[in-house]
């Protein structure tokens, strides 16, 4: 499965968009982009994927370059409930998923 | 709507006794999966089970572990003689994937269990 890199940290205003970014430099055509977050001491928690198109659900957009070598989610209005680790996973063809150290977003009021 | 559940959600022992922690992943999810994760780090693979069938194990999981799923449901794992090592927080996760094709696949995680070592 392709690496990823992230940003360590990040801080957000309240309301404001928040926007992750993700390098994948290294993904292949058939491995999809993943997004979690962690809130302190709970189990992640999925908020979208993509191959190629962008995606948006409920939580999040999910913006990926069209060479696919970066992604971007975006929290459209963030709350201070949204404060958490926040991890980028490319999934190939192994079954588990690869968790790097992921982004700490805190968002400020 | 019923998500995975893990069971307990703490666990306080002392070195050298065995723990027992369950998982009921979503209901008709084939797949289930363990993670591990220590403080300030990200989850850690630990094994995953194909209906009943164990189909890969980590390094990380030592002869100390066993984890099974005998119907393809709910599965245990369990720790013997534990270690203050194996504090961390134990994850487990669901998801339905069939044939091969794409790999698409989303697992979906339960609260965890945290287990102290003393």
């Amino acid at each position: 499965d392709a690496k990823t890199t992230q940003p360590p940290s990040m801080d957000c205003a309240e309301g404001r968009a928040a926007n992750l970014p993700c390098n994948h430099s290294t993904i292949s055509g058939n491995e999809y982009v993943y997004w979690y977050r962690q809130i302190h001491s709970q189990g992640p928690q999925y908020i979208i994927h993509g191959l190629k198109n962008n995606e948006t659900n409920e939580m999040a957009s999910l913006i990926i370059t069209e060479d696919r070598k970066s992604s971007t989610l975006i929290l459209p209005h963030a709350t201070l409930r949204d404060t958490a680790v926040y991890y980028c996973i490319v999934r190939g063809s192994g079954n588990k998923l690869v968790f790097g150290a992921g982004t700490i977003l805190r968002v400020k009021s | 709507d019923t998500g995975v559940s893990q069971d307990p959600r703490h666990k306080i022992t002392k070195r050298g006794q065995n723990v027992t922690f369950r998982c009921d992943p979503i209901s008709e999810h084939n797949r289930l999966y363990w993670y591990r994760q220590t403080l300030g780090q990200g989850p850690e693979f630990l094994t995953y089970f194909q209906n009943e069938a164990q189909l890969e194990k980590s390094r990380l999981l030592s002869d100390r572990f066993s984890a099974e799923r005998p119907k393809g449901s709910f599965s245990t794992l369990e720790i013997q003689r534990t270690e203050q090592g194996d504090s961390a927080m134990y994850l487990c996760a669901s998801s339905a994937r069939y044939g091969g094709g794409l790999s698409e696949e989303t697992q979906y995680f339960g609260p965890g269990t945290r287990l102290l070592v003393l």
